[in-house]
C-alpha cells in the first residue's frame, strides 16, 4: 500500500516571496512522483514528475521539486511566487498498478500582494 | 488537441436516485481513470479502465461502477445515491504504455454531483 502525507493544509506567502511544499510519502516498492495544481473550479493539471535519473526535476513555470529516496520526500520549491499561483497543490505517488494515483491531501497556496 | 471532457458539468440528484457521468478521453488515449474529490477524503481512485477492461479499481462500494466503450470514451454509474456521494467527480485519460504507470494523466474539469 502507498500513502501521501503533505504536511502543510494551509500556506500563506506574499508575492516575490519564495515557498516551499512538503511531501513525503510510504511505499513498499519503487514509486513515481508527480505534483498536480487545481485551480478554483477546474480540474487538475500536472506541474512536474519524477520517475527516473536526475532527483532535481523542474517545471516550465519556475517550479522544482527534488526526490530524496532516504527521506522518501519530493518537496515543491518555487523561488519567487506570482499571485497567479494562488491554487491548491497535490503531492501524488503511483507504483507499479496500472494509472492508479495515490495523492496527499493538498496545500492551499495563498500569495498575497 | 482537445482535452478531456467531462458531461455534465453540475448534477444534483435525491437519495436512492442514481447517476450517469460521462468522459471523453484525449483523441488517441486509451486509458480512463476516474477519482472522486472530497473535502473531507480528499483525492481517492475510484477505477481505472485500459481497453474496455476495467484494470485497476479503488476501495469503493459495488454502487459505484463505470465501463468503457470501443472510442474510449467512459461512464461511470454511482446507483442508490447517498448524501456522501456529495464530490467532485473527476477524469483522468492517459496514453497506452508498457511502463503505465509512468504516464501523465490528463484530467477534465470534472462533474460536481450534489446529492440531496
Amino acid at each position: 500500500a502507498q500513502s501521501v502525507t503533505q504536511l502543510d493544509s494551509q500556506v500563506p506567502v506574499f508575492e516575490e516571496a519564495p515557498v516551499e511544499l512538503r511531501c513525503n510519502y510510504s511505499s513498499s516498492v519503487s514509486v513515481y512522483l508527480f505534483w498536480y495544481v487545481q485551480y478554483p473550479n477546474q480540474g487538475l493539471q500536472l506541474l512536474l514528475k519524477y520517475l527516473s535519473g536526475s532527483t532535481l526535476v523542474e517545471s516550465i513555470n519556475g517550479f522544482e521539486a527534488e526526490f530524496n529516496k532516504s527521506q522518501t520526500s519530493f518537496h515543491l520549491r518555487k523561488p519567487s511566487v506570482h499571485i497567479s499561483d494562488t491554487a491548491e497543490y497535490f503531492c501524488a505517488v503511483s507504483g507499479a498498478a496500472g494509472n492508479k494515483l495515490t495523492f496527499g491531501g493538498g496545500t492551499r497556496v495563498l500569495v498575497k500582494p | 488537441k482537445a482535452g478531456v471532457t467531462q458531461t455534465p458539468r453540475y448534477l444534483i440528484k435525491t437519495r436512492g436516485q442514481q447517476v450517469t457521468l460521462s468522459c471523453s478521453p484525449i483523441s488517441g488515449h486509451r486509458s480512463v481513470s476516474w477519482y472522486q474529490q472530497t473535502p473531507g477524503q480528499g483525492l481517492q481512485f475510484l477505477f481505472e479502465y485500459f481497453s474496455e477492461t476495467q484494470r485497476n479499481k479503488g476501495n469503493f462500494p459495488g454502487r459505484f461502477s463505470g465501463r468503457q466503450f470501443s472510442n474510449s470514451r467512459s461512464e461511470m454509474n454511482v446507483s442508490t445515491l447517498e448524501l456522501g456521494d456529495s464530490a467532485l467527480y473527476l477524469c483522468a485519460s492517459s496514453l497506452p504504455s508498457d511502463r503505465a504507470h509512468s504516464n501523465e494523466q490528463f484530467f477534465g474539469p470534472g462533474t460536481r454531483l450534489t446529492v440531496l
